[in-house]
């Protein structure tokens, strides 16, 4: 099993433009979450994908967008991108919606703005 | 205020020493609780989680929840170079949506 794949690794922007991160999960996993995690922080909630909608969004701006496809990979989409946007950038997995779904997270991508 | 309230430390031990590791949170509705390990340059890793307040033990580790106090610990025991890491608590807000503290990174010395 692979568990949780995201690329690329590493990133670098300049301010204004935009960006595409990619993430697959965990075999048997449907449900999709995204995370953002600047250094010496905890990560914070973007949003969730299940069955190919967003489900749940945290207190991030129009900016952050993303999509899940029908064998469950995702993309995360960040447009006008501002210095602040650099973080490691974590998804997670998780199997089902209901009980306590643990989630499993990827390596991240680490993405600089300049 | 953050929902969950973590000291980043650093914390700096002697191998072989317990580990106390603690956070507060502020949300009454929270009811999982969970405790990740994060290396440098890697995703968070679940050690444990819990359920509503009471003890869990699983090898050298221990999972504390006292819901009345708001207070969340994790104990390290005969702790190892390789524990070296940060320690993020998490709690289940709405759904499957994580909750995360700021993370506590600790340092075991040989």
């Amino acid at each position: 099993d692979a568990g949780v794949t995201q690329s690329p690794t590493h990133l670098i922007k300049t301010r204004g433009q935009q960006v595409t991160l990619r993430c697959s999960p965990k075999s048997g996993h449907d449900t999709v979450s995204w995370y953002q995690q600047a250094l010496g922080q905890g990560p914070q909630f973007i949003f969730q994908y299940y069955e190919e909608e967003e489900r749940q969004r945290g207190n991030f701006p129009d900016r952050f967008s993303g999509h899940q496809f029908p064998n469950y990979s995702s993309e995360l989409n960040v447009n006008a991108l501002l210095l602040g946007d650099s973080a490691l950038y974590l998804c997670a997995s998780s199997p089902g919606t209901s009980g306590i779904d643990t989630q499993y997270f990827g390596p991240g991508t680490r993405l600089t703005v300049l | 205020q953050k929902e969950v309230e973590q000291d980043p430390g650093p914390l700096s031990v002697p191998e072989g020493a317990i580990v106390s590791l603690n956070c507060t949170y502020s949300n009454s509705a929270f009811q999982y609780f969970m405790w990740y390990r994060q290396y440098s340059r890697k995703g968070p890793e679940l050690l444990m989680y819990t359920y509503s307040s009471g003890n869990k033990e699983d090898g050298r580790f221990t999972a504390q929840v006292d819901k009345s106090s708001k207070y969340i610990s994790l104990f390290i025991r005969d702790s190892q170079p390789s524990d070296s890491a940060t320690y993020l608590c998490a709690s289940f807000n709405a759904g499957n949506m994580l909750t995360f503290g700021g993370g506590t990174r600790l340092m075991v010395k040989p």
